[in-house]
């Protein structure tokens, strides 16, 4: 099992500039979610998603749109990147069971600089 | 507000001692903290979880200690190597029903040998 890929693992963009960041899981979890980790801040959630076809904003959803058509993928999109939005992404996913306060396993992250 | 702290920022200890991380938390009923371990450039992993009716947990050389009157969590690497040295992350879930996991800010453990 691959467990949680993220692709890519670096980009550069320039402001304005648009792209989606792809999060895939093979563990058939029920959870998705995606963290920016920035200096200094820590892990923060920007969105997440309970199921196929449902997302849910998290602390800093401004700038970013997601969807997850399949249950095994997570996309997240930057519609007009801006210098802020440079950070390093998490993808993250954990399965439901009876206790919603499992673990999550992350993904190896998407370094992204904004110009 | 909901709030989690991570008092130090870094830590640094010889090999061989006891590492004790502290997360301090607020206004989180019930609280599940969970603790994960995070290598430079890497993402984190989970190490353990407690729950708020839980006054210890241990996993090999780790143990975490629950403290719902103070609401503080302590961390602890026991005999601690040179291999330890990461940054430690304690985090919570919202509340009953919340699919939020919030995270401290985080200690960079460096194990000196």
């Amino acid at each position: 099992n691959a467990g949680v890929t993220q692709t890519p693992k670096f980009r550069v963009l320039k402001t304005g500039q648009s792209m989606t960041l792809l999060c895939a899981q093979d563990m058939n979890h029920e959870y998705m979610y995606w963290y920016r980790q920035d200096p200094g801040m820590g892990l923060r959630l920007i969105h997440y998603s309970v199921g196929e076809g449902t997302t849910a904003k998290g602390e800093v959803p401004d700038g970013y749109n997601v969807s997850r058509l399949k249950k095994q993928n997570f996309l997240l999109g930057l519609e007009s990147a801006a210098p802020s939005q440079t950070s390093v992404y998490f993808c993250a996913s954990t399965h439901s069971g009876k206790s919603s306060y499992n673990e999550q396993f992350f993904g190896p992250g998407t370094r992204l600089t904004v110009l | 507000s909901q709030k989690i702290e991570q008092n130090s920022e870094a830590l640094n200890i010889q090999e061989g001692k006891t590492a004790t991380l502290t997360c301090n938390y607020t206004n989180y009923s019930p609280a599940y903290l969970q603790w994960y371990r995070q290598d430079p450039g890497r993402g984190p992993v989970f190490l353990l979880l407690i729950r708020e009716n839980e006054k210890e947990k241990r996993k090999e050389r780790l143990k975490v200690t629950f403290d719902t009157t103070l609401k503080q969590s302590l961390f602890h690497i026991t005999a601690s190597q040179p291999a330890d040295s990461a940054t430690y992350l304690c985090a919570l879930y919202s509340g009953a029903g919340s699919y939020q996991l919030t995270f401290g800010k985080g200690t960079k453990l460096s194990v000196i040998p």
